[in-house]
């Protein structure tokens, strides 16, 4: 069935480090891959999307690549800030475009 | 747009008690989703709306498990018996249908259950 790995948290980083969270997918077909974040006490926000193969989402300075022979779809960031810390999860889409999700990895960035 | 809401934000009861959350989607949004999310996981799938008709539930849905969408407006998520093990955040979502490749599904904020 379909699934998403991501990688473990917690994430550690200081003020402007570059950031990289890695997500790995198994599907049947070709699903849409998402970055879902959620903020400290808040619901979860979407951050960027991508629906087809090669193709970048982007979003507040953050960017993913859907990877097609690598079934990957790795979350990056040039210059984080202490903003950013939040749970990150991954997800594609499946039958009725219910979403399938990672555990999370939670990204810490101090100053 | 005031979002997807839900209610109540909190719900604390005793093992063997039936609750009922209520999820209110972005007006126009045809399409709700319920989904649950345990401390240190991603939220797994739990039901779909398209409008009134419930179209797929998971096999974590159990029997003890009930969901509505009455004219396919707010929907209600219903447990009963509830048991420990039922303690988790419970997700609404909504979208709309655009026929494109996928729909952006915009989360409310979540009901949180314990069950003592």
């Amino acid at each position: 069935g379909n699934s998403v790995t991501q990688m473990e948290g917690p994430v550690t980083l200081s003020e402007e480090a570059f950031l990289t969270i890695n997500c790995t997918y198994t599907a049947t077909g070709y699903p849409s891959l998402f970055w879902y974040v959620q903020y400290p006490g808040e619901g979860l926000q979407l951050l960027l999307k991508a629906t087809k193969a090669d193709d970048k989402g982007s979003n507040k300075g953050f960017e993913a690549t859907y990877r097609k022979e690598t079934t990957s779809f790795h979350l990056e960031k040039g210059s984080v800030q202490v903003s950013d810390s939040a749970v990150y999860f991954c997800a594609l889409s499946g039958g009725y475009n219910k979403l399938i999700f990672g555990a999370g990895t939670r990204l810490a960035v101090h100053p | 747009d005031t979002g997807v809401s839900q209610n109540p934000r909190h719900k604390i009861t005793k093992r063997g008690q039936n609750v009922t959350f209520r999820c209110d989607p972005i007006s126009e949004h045809n399409r709700l989703y319920w989904y649950r999310q345990t401390l240190g996981q991603g939220p797994e799938f739990l039901t779909y709306f398209q409008n009134e008709a419930q179209l797929e539930k998971s096999r974590l849905l159990s029997d003890r498990f009930s969901a509505e969408r009455p004219k396919g407006s707010f929907s209600t998520l219903e447990i009963q018996r509830t048991e420990q093990g039922d303690s988790a955040m419970y997700l609404c979502a909504s979208s709309l249908a655009s026929g494109g490749p996928t729909d952006t599904q915009y989360f409310g904020p979540g009901t949180r259950l314990t069950v003592l």
